[in-house]
């Protein structure tokens, strides 16, 4: 079946340390792949996307992610998290041959230890 | 440019009551999804419309179910409330629906979401 897996329910970093959320996914051809995030009572908010070209897409608020075809898997990535960055992170896919649906992984919470 | 409007923002209701949740997308977006979120499952899709036309649909039961006004405005129509359904709802708003075209996904724009308490 199509999945996106995001392996950790949680995770708890230092402020000022780096940051990498996994996200893999299981189709055959490379997909759309985004990555959302979700602060305390907000919506979701898109970081970056990747469709096509350079593997490593930079975002807003300092993230980036990387893709990798053969472990397909789309990290996102931050050397110097903030306090601010403390919220739920998604990564979705779209599916290339098929209508707009993303399909959503679970979803990672980031905690911030001072 | 305003956001994704959804109305109410908080929602109590009883076993066996029906719901509806409106959607406002950004001006000019024709595309509204509306998902399902719930602690430990994520985003599930429940259904999209473009132009007033339902173009996708997720794995819900019939009591979940939509509809979109030649303004683009969305509502969601949950009846006969089961506990289960308490949940946050979202709705998406997008420029373009890929349907098909080859076209790129649009960038979906997120309300905050109608939090529903079935009790």
């Amino acid at each position: 079946a199509q999945s996106v897996t995001q392996p950790d329910i949680h995770i708890t970093v230092s402020e000022g340390a780096s940051l990498e959320l996994r996200c893999n996914y299981s189709y055959g051809a490379t997909p759309y792949l985004f990555w959302y995030v979700q602060s305390p009572g907000q919506g979701l908010q898109l970081l970056l996307k990747y469709f096509s070209g350079d593997t490593l897409v930079q975002g807003i608020k300092g993230f980036e992610a990387e893709f990798k075809r053969s472990q397909s898997s789309f990290n996102l990535r931050k050397p110097s998290v903030h306090w601010s960055d403390a919220a739920e992170y998604f990564c979705a896919v779209v599916r290339r041959d098929s209508n707009y649906q993303l399909i959503w992984g679970a979803g990672t919470k980031l905690i911030i230890k001072p | 440019k305003a956001g994704v409007t959804q109305t109410p923002r908080y929602l109590i209701k009883t076993r066996g009551q029906q719901v509806t949740l409106s959607c406002s997308p950004i001006s000019g977006h024709r595309s509204v999804s509306w998902y399902q979120q719930t602690p430990g499952q994520g985003l599930q899709f429940l259904f999209e419309y473009f132009s007033e036309t339902q173009r996708n649909k997720g794995n819900f039961p019939g009591r979940f179910s939509g509809r979109q006004f030649s303004n683009s405005r969305s509502e969601m129509n949950v009846s006969t409330l089961e506990l289960g359904d308490s949940a946050l709802y979202l709705c998406a708003s997008s420029l373009i629906s890929v349907g098909g075209t080859g076209t790129q996904p649009g960038k979906a724009f997120f309300g905050q979401g109608t939090r529903l308490t079935v009790v």
